[in-house]
């Protein structure tokens, strides 16, 4: 079946620091890939997404690439500040059982301190 | 636009009880999905509705149903609630696009059930 591997968290760093949230996958089909985040207390936002192979997708600073051949979807951010602090998933979907159903990660917490 | 809503945010119940949770769509968006996701772990599927019908489910126990009303609103119905039953809810909408699986679900703030 599908599943999403995360890097345990958590993740600690200082404002301004590089982040890299490493995600792979493993699916039966030919994945869309998402990564969504959750504020405390909140429910999910998306973060960003791409469809195919070698699609980048991007937003508010950060940016994930599908790579197919690694079955990767690592999450970047140049630069983070202490607002970004959130849990952040890695999530698939492939159209099986005639419903497109997210399987998540376990999530991995980042923490950014001043 | 109003966003994905969900009722009620908090519940208190007690093993072998029944609970009703709601949830409205984005507006324009005609599917609705529902996930557990237990403290400190990932979301999991439960079951997805379109057209008033329930069109794929997860790993979960008969005791969970649902229903999605031709507003396509939906509730998800859990009977004789465990303890393990306590999480949080999301419920997330989405709009079919000639059965495509690209379709973004958008998700709700979530209902948090505790069963005592």
């Amino acid at each position: 079946g599908d599943s999403v591997t995360q890097m345990e968290g958590p993740v600690t760093l200082s404002e301004e620091a590089f982040l890299t949230i490493n995600c792979t996958y493993t699916a039966t089909g030919y994945p869309s890939l998402f990564w969504y985040v959750q504020y405390p207390g909140e429910g999910l936002q998306l973060l960003l997404k791409a469809t195919k192979a070698d699609d980048k997708g991007s937003n508010k600073g950060f940016e994930a690439t599908y790579r197919k051949e690694t079955t990767s979807f690592h999450l970047e951010k140049g630069s983070v500040q202490v607002s970004d602090s959130a849990v952040y998933f890695c999530a698939l979907t492939t159209f099986t059982g005639g419903g497109n159903k997210l399987t998540f990660g376990t999530g991995t917490q980042l923490k950014v301190e001043l | 636009d109003a966003g994905v809503t969900q009722s009620p945010t908090h519940l208190i119940k007690t093993r072998g009880q029944q609970v009703t949770l709601r949830c409205s769509p984005k507006s324009g968006h005609d599917t609705v999905s529902w996930y557990q996701q237990a403290l400190g772990q990932g979301p999991q599927f439960i079951f997805q509705y379109y057209e008033e019908e329930e069109r794929q489910r997860g790993n979960f126990p008969d005791r969970f149903s649902g229903h999605q009303f031709p507003n396509y609103s939906s509730e998800l119905n859990v009977n004789a609630l465990l303890l393990g039953d306590s999480a949080l809810y999301l419920c997330a909408s989405s709009l079919q696009t000639s059965g495509s699986y690209t379709d973004t679900q958008y998700f709700g703030p979530g209902t948090r059930l505790t069963v005592l």
